[in-house]
Formats: structure tokens, sequence, C-alpha cells
């Protein structure tokens, strides 16, 4: 079975610190994205960034990077510069299957504090 | 904003009751996926349509049904509720349909079956 794996159900930062939150995943397919989602407290799902698993190079968007270890089938999200905003649920996925439907992880609650 | 676009935002129904839920698409996306999140399942994978075809179906109740029509828009029909369908349905599109696609998602409808 695909299965995404987030081992840290809580954490917690302090503003303009920075946190790094984990993600193991499984398949068998050589080329695939990886995406890592926000779900704040409205419950939209926004999509914070995506890797290419083909690319060597880590993506980044901004204050958020990636650690993308892709034989470890590791994918890591560092968000540097912590922010209030930055305080929601965060979801780790991928898309598995001809359909492409994403798995996703059970995701990691981040806090920011002052 | 996804561009992506769910109607009605929230719904309160009574068991036994039959809803639909509304999707339209970002411009120009061919394929768009449902997934319902509630407390205790986490983001599960409902069903996927292409270009008006069901292409893949996930852990979706015999009592939901969906379609995509000729102007891609998508419909979730779910009927004889029950307490357990309270959840947020989201919608997600992309461009067509692959592990190298983003997915964006609308805003998502809030069910409460009473």
């Amino acid at each position: 079975a695909q299965t995404v794996t987030q081992s840290q159900p809580e954490m917690s930062v302090q503003e303009a610190e920075t946190v790094t939150l984990s993600c193991t995943y499984d398949t068998s397919e050589s080329d695939y994205y990886l995406f890592w989602y926000k779900q704040p407290p409205s419950r939209q799902m926004i999509l914070v960034i995506r890797q290419e698993a083909y690319k060597q190079q880590n993506a980044t968007e901004n204050r958020f990077s990636v650690n993308f270890q892709k034989a470890a089938k590791s994918f890591s999200l560092k968000i540097s510069d912590s922010q209030l905003g930055d305080a929601a649920m965060y979801f780790c996925a991928y898309p598995t299957g001809t359909a492409s439907k994403l798995t996703f992880g059970t995701g990691t609650r981040l806090q920011v504090t002052l | 904003d996804s561009g992506v676009t769910q109607t009605p935002k929230h719904l309160i129904t009574a068991t036994g009751q039959r809803v639909t839920l509304r999707c339209s698409p970002r411009s120009g996306d061919l394929s768009v996926y449902w997934y319902q999140q509630s407390l205790d399942q986490g983001l599960q994978f409902l069903i996927q349509y292409y270009n008006g075809e069901e292409r893949a179906k996930g852990n979706i109740l015999e009592r939901f049904s969906a379609q995509q029509f000729p102007d891609l828009h998508s419909e979730l029909n779910l009927s004889s509720l029950e307490l357990g369908d309270s959840a947020l349905y989201f919608c997600a599109s992309s461009p067509r349909q692959g592990l190298q696609e983003t997915q964006y998602f609308g805003p998502g409808t809030r069910l409460l079956v009473l």
C-alpha cells in the first residue's frame, strides 16, 4: 500500500525561528511530484511547495524549502523566519495510480509562538 | 485564491436527505478530483473525472455519485445521508492527469448531517 508518514503530530516554533517538518513516503514510481499543503483554521488546502522527484535540486519558495532525499524517500519542509500566519496543519502528499490521486499524510499541526 | 470554486460553502441537512455539491475547476483544467476530510479518516480520495469521463474511484460509498459535465464543472451527489457523512468535501483540479500534475484545491464544502 502506498503510504505517507508524518511522524510529528504537533510542532511548535517561536516567531522568526526555523522549523522542519518531516515526511517519508513509499512509492515505486521514478518520476513524480511531491507536495506540501497548508491547511489554516479556515480549512482551505493551500499549496505551499512542490518538488519534482527527477530533480536533485531542492525546491524553494520564499521562506519555504524542502530537503528531498529520493533514495531515503524523505521529503521534509523547512520554514524559515516563522510568522504567526504560518500556524496551520501541514500535509505532505504525493500522487499515486493512473488517476494520480493524492495520498496524504496525517498532518503536522504547527504552532507559532511569540 | 486557487481558481477552483465550490458551492455551497456550508450545508446543514438531516439524515436520509440528498444533497449536491458543485465544483468549477480552474480555467483550462480537464481533471477534477473529489476528496473527503473527516476527523477520523483524514483526507480520503473519492473519485476522479477527466474531460467528462470517470477515471478512478477511491473509497466512495454506493450512496455517493458524481459526474463531470461538458463545461467541465463537476457535481458530487450524496444521498441517504448518515451522521457519519458529516465532513469537509474538497474538489481539486489539475490541467491533465499524471504524476507530474499539481492539484489545486477549492475552499471546500462543509457538510453537517443532523
